[in-house]
């Protein structure tokens, strides 16, 4: 059974370093997302991407943040000089075959990062 | 706008005790709503979902049914096992003026004892 994939597991930064965390969304979906959860608090959205652009984004999603699909399988999320509280799991997900639903969202395992 | 509130966990069970997690939401016009489940250290899997008033999803032996009336998409299973451990997730989906993404709740941590 397909399914989406992230790396690392787990990402250990100092503050102002820059991170990208990685992702290979299920061949020919279509819609990319990215969310986080801090511990303790709910999963948010952070991100959509269709067609090589965002199409939404979420108050969280500052210029920090940058999304990219540098090739036909990757998918990633960058963060630019990170900070304490951007210590999270992020979880990726990918939905809707062409002509499919786009509710139905498959989550990869998520990467902790940890900013210290 | 758009939001889930899901009970606060840990909810603990024994073997074949009956299980209710509710779930009630908050949002304007027609949302999908959903079951995520996160078994420890894998990632978010849909465990069930219902598109429209009335319908009722199932999977698993787990149901919810998508109520209009009181905005609840209440999880239930009859007979839990130790293999349900896990974190269950409510979550919403679409309704007007949303964005295209999924709304969850906070998650509730289910463990169940043999």
């Amino acid at each position: 059974e397909p399914e989406v994939t992230q790396t690392p597991s787990h990402q250990v930064t100092q503050m102002g370093q820059e991170v990208i965390l990685r992702c290979v969304p299920i061949s020919n979906h279509l819609y990319f997302y990215w969310y986080r959860q801090i511990l303790g608090q709910k999963v948010e959205f952070l991100v959509s991407f269709y067609n090589n652009e965002i199409s939404e984004k979420s108050e969280i999603f500052d210029d920090q943040f940058s999304v990219e699909r540098p090739d036909g399988s990757n998918f990633t999320l960058k963060i630019r000089s990170t900070k304490l509280e951007d210590s999270a799991m992020y979880f990726c997900a990918s939905s809707q075959l062409a002509g499919g639903s786009r509710d139905e969202q498959y989550f990869g395992p998520g990467t902790r990062l940890t900013v210290t | 706008g758009n939001s889930v509130t899901q009970m606060e966990g840990p909810v603990t069970l024994s073997e074949e005790a009956f299980l209710t997690i509710n779930c009630t939401y908050t949002a304007t016009g027609y949302p999908s709503l959903f079951w995520y489940v996160q078994y420890p250290g894998e990632g978010l899997q849909l465990l069930l979902k219902a598109t429209k008033a009335d319908d009722k999803g199932s999977n698993k032996g787990f149901e919810a049914t998508y109520r209009k009336e009181t905005t609840s998409f209440h999880l239930e299973k009859g007979s839990v096992q130790v293999s349900d451990s896990a974190v269950y997730f409510c979550a919403l989906y679409g309704g007007r003026g949303s964005q295209g993404n999924l709304i969850f709740g906070k998650g509730t941590k289910l463990s169940v004892k043999p």
